[in-house]
């Protein structure tokens, strides 16, 4: 059965500063892997997206992701830090029948 | 990326009324549609998935007398909270999955209800 976790509930940078959310995941069979973002009272946007191919996936808004199958990770990065990138952020793997499992997510707050 | 639409954004009710969330996608036609329910600082849980044609499949412990789903076209889905509680306050989410083979789902704006 497919799982992700995210590691630390609410992570916290200043502007411009590094960004990185983690994520590992379990699964049986090739892993389709997504981080979505939430503003509040919002629904989710698709940040980025792993299904095959390159390892490094890059997204909207500046952030990447690196798949890595021995680590069981996907963890999401951006360079330099925004304000406008505070916000809830989720990982998550596809089951069968394009069913997504989120993890607990990650509220990310950027100070000035 | 694909435009889902949900009705009403908010609604307050009372305790044992019904409430129905109008889910649509605006500008393709979706084979497989989610529910989902994301209460405060919590992550998004599966209601129930369904596929044009066809009944919802609904998630372990959620009730299907409770949560009516039709997938009534291609574009438009509704979720209708029956005798509703306010245990079942909640920000309920919808989303679809183009029939094109595309893996990425596509998120409504949610629907906050608040029950009392």
């Amino acid at each position: 059965a497919q799982s992700v976790t995210q590691l630390g509930s609410h992570v916290s940078v200043s502007e411009g500063a590094l960004v990185l959310l983690r994520c590992n995941y379990s699964s049986s069979v090739p892993p389709y892997l997504f981080w979505y973002v939430q503003y509040p009272n919002q629904g989710l946007q698709l940040l980025l997206k792993y299904t095959t191919g390159a390892t490094l996936v890059k997204g909207i808004n500046g952030f990447e992701a690196e798949f890595k199958k021995s680590e069981t990770s996907f963890h999401l990065t951006k360079p330099s830090a925004h304000m406008s990138d505070a916000a809830e952020y989720f990982c998550a793997v596809m089951r069968w029948g394009g069913k997504l499992i989120f993890g607990q997510g990650t509220e990310l707050s950027v100070k000035p | 990326g694909a435009v889902v639409s949900q009705h009403p954004s908010r609604v307050i009710c009372k305790s044992g009324t019904s409430v129905k969330i109008e889910c649509r996608s605006l500008d393709f036609q979706a084979t497989t549609m989610f529910w989902y329910r994301q209460f405060p600082k919590q992550s998004l849980m599966l209601m129930a998935t369904s596929n044009e044609g066809s009944k919802a499949t609904y998630e372990q412990g959620v009730e299907k007398d409770k949560f009516l789903i039709n997938h009534a076209s291609l574009t438009l889905s509704t979720l209708t909270v029956t005798s509703a509680h306010p245990e079942d306050s909640s920000f309920y989410i919808c989303s679809y999955r183009p029939g094109t083979g595309d893996n990425e789902q596509f998120f409504g704006p949610g629907t906050r209800l608040t029950v009392l």
